[in-house]
């Protein structure tokens, strides 16, 4: 059980371009859902956390315009890179958290986004 | 400011003996806390919590044990695979972080043959 999906596994992409990454979880409703990224050799870096049919609530130097999250099911949250650039270029990981659980979230595979 | 810190950033370990994680936490309203296994590319894998109202948890191979007054918990593996061969998070909620989990650098674990 708590099998959380991501798609695309990898992405390339010019610069300008925007990407959707989509985060499903598989077998349980996730009333919230989480965006995180990862730089290499560093921990995970929360962006932004989601709820079901509400918007996004994003963390401190996060650039909601940039960074646009749609949580639209209690299955499924996107997040939309806009305009991507070099820099953006990282590994991005979601997760879902059933309310059952408590605090528990359980992660997606990741995103590897890089932005040429 | 880094609410949870992994003072490790390595260890290694000969297979079949004990590997033994630490994670400090500076928060005191932090109640419930988690340990992730990642490899790379991948996901973080949920292994095991606690909450604050224990000091330890079993499950299976991994033991996780709770020090509120030192706000120090531990992760226990016995006996180390090589399949455990990975990079562990500690993560912590609660407080000011309720509903969101703070993450420590990870401890790189490699176990050896």
């Amino acid at each position: 059980g708590a099998v959380v999906s991501q798609h695309p596994s990898w992405v390339i992409c010019k610069s300008g371009t925007s990407v959707k990454i989509e985060c499903r979880s598989l077998d349980f409703q996730a009333t919230t859902m989480f965006w995180y990224r990862q730089f290499p050799k560093q921990s995970l870096m929360l962006m932004a956390t989601s709820n079901e049919g509400s918007k996004a609530t994003y963390e401190q130097g996060v650039e909601k315009d940039k960074f646009l999250i749609n949580h639209a099911s209690l299955t499924l949250s996107t997040l939309t890179v806009t305009s991507a650039h070099p820099e953006d270029s990282s590994f991005y990981i979601c997760s879902a958290r059933d309310g059952t659980s408590g605090e528990t979230q359980y992660f997606g595979p990741g995103t590897r986004l890089l932005v040429l | 400011d880094q609410q949870v810190k992994q003072n490790s950033p390595s260890l290694s370990v000969q297979e079949g003996r004990i590997s033994i994680l630490n994670c400090d936490y500076t928060n005191s309203m932090f109640d419930y806390f988690l340990w992730y296994k990642k490899y790379p590319a991948e996901g973080p894998t949920f292994l095991i919590s606690i909450s604050s109202i224990k000091d330890k948890n079993e499950d299976g191979r991994f033991t996780v044990f709770l020090n509120k007054s030192a706000k120090h918990l531990s992760l226990h593996i016995v006996p180390s695979q090589p399949g455990d061969s990975a990079v562990y998070f500690c993560a912590a909620s609660g407080g000011d972080s309720w509903g969101k989990l703070q993450f420590g650098a990870g401890t790189q674990v490699v176990v050896t043959p």
